[in-house]
């Protein structure tokens, strides 16, 4: 029943410094998406995917990165860390034909 | 554009009492809605949900109905208990279900 993992779940970068956030799911789900989570806020929608191969930009997708080479995985790249990029970011995922997304834990990432 | 407006919380309450977190929505087309609950440390989790008006949906003795005429979608509880205290996200999906809104969140603290 492993459903979204996310790793890390913790970090810390300095400015300028970059790094990959990882997301995998074993649901065989197509679409997949990120979000970051500010303190006292809403997810905002970074990127998104709806199968291998496919993705798009959400919200806020300045300064990130993403790829989706297969069904399970969807890693979030950072290339510049910037303390704006300080947050809590979520990956989700759910299944073809609708129906409500499934969350990871968290990845809580501190730019300083 | 599609968006989210949630109570502003905290809500504070003792055990035992009634629970209204009021959610409306703008969305373009005929959205699907959606509560989760964020427990702490952890993902957003699927309470309940409703894909057209007049629909109520309801879990764990919480519920939501679905009302187009005032773009609404209130959550309330009949008696919360300590362990419901929790983070509560409203959310909506467009048609084809691609992306999610969120509202900001509504922080419920319960006290025994």
């Amino acid at each position: 029943n492993a459903g979204v993992t996310q790793t890390p779940k913790f970090r810390i970068l300095k400015i300028g410094q970059s790094m990959t956030l990882q997301c995998t799911q074993d649901m065989n789900h197509n679409y997949m998406y990120w979000y970051r989570q500010d303190p006292g806020m809403g997810l905002k929608l970074i990127y998104y995917s709806v199968g291998a191969g496919i993705t798009d930009k959400g919200e806020v997708p300045n300064g990130y990165n993403v790829s989706r080479s297969t069904t399970e995985d969807f890693p979030l790249r950072l290339e510049l860390a910037a303390p704006s990029q300080t947050s809590v970011y979520f990956c989700a995922s759910r299944p073809t034909g609708g129906g409500p997304q499934h969350f990871g834990d968290g990845t809580r990432l501190s730019i300083l | 554009g599609n968006s989210v407006t949630q109570m502003e919380g905290p809500v504070t309450l003792s055990e035992e009492a009634f629970l209204t977190i009021n959610c409306t929505y703008t969305a373009t087309g005929y959205p699907s809605l959606f509560w989760y609950v964020q427990y702490p440390g952890e993902g957003l989790q699927l309470l309940l949900k409703a894909t057209k008006a007049d629909d109520k949906g309801s879990n764990k003795g919480f519920e939501a109905t679905y009302r187009k005429e005032t773009t609404s979608f209130h959550l309330e509880k009949g008696s919360v208990q300590v362990s419901d205290s929790a983070v509560y996200f409203c959310a909506l999906s467009e048609g084809n279900f691609n992306k999610f809104y969120f509202g900001s969140g509504t922080k419920l603290n319960v006290k025994p």
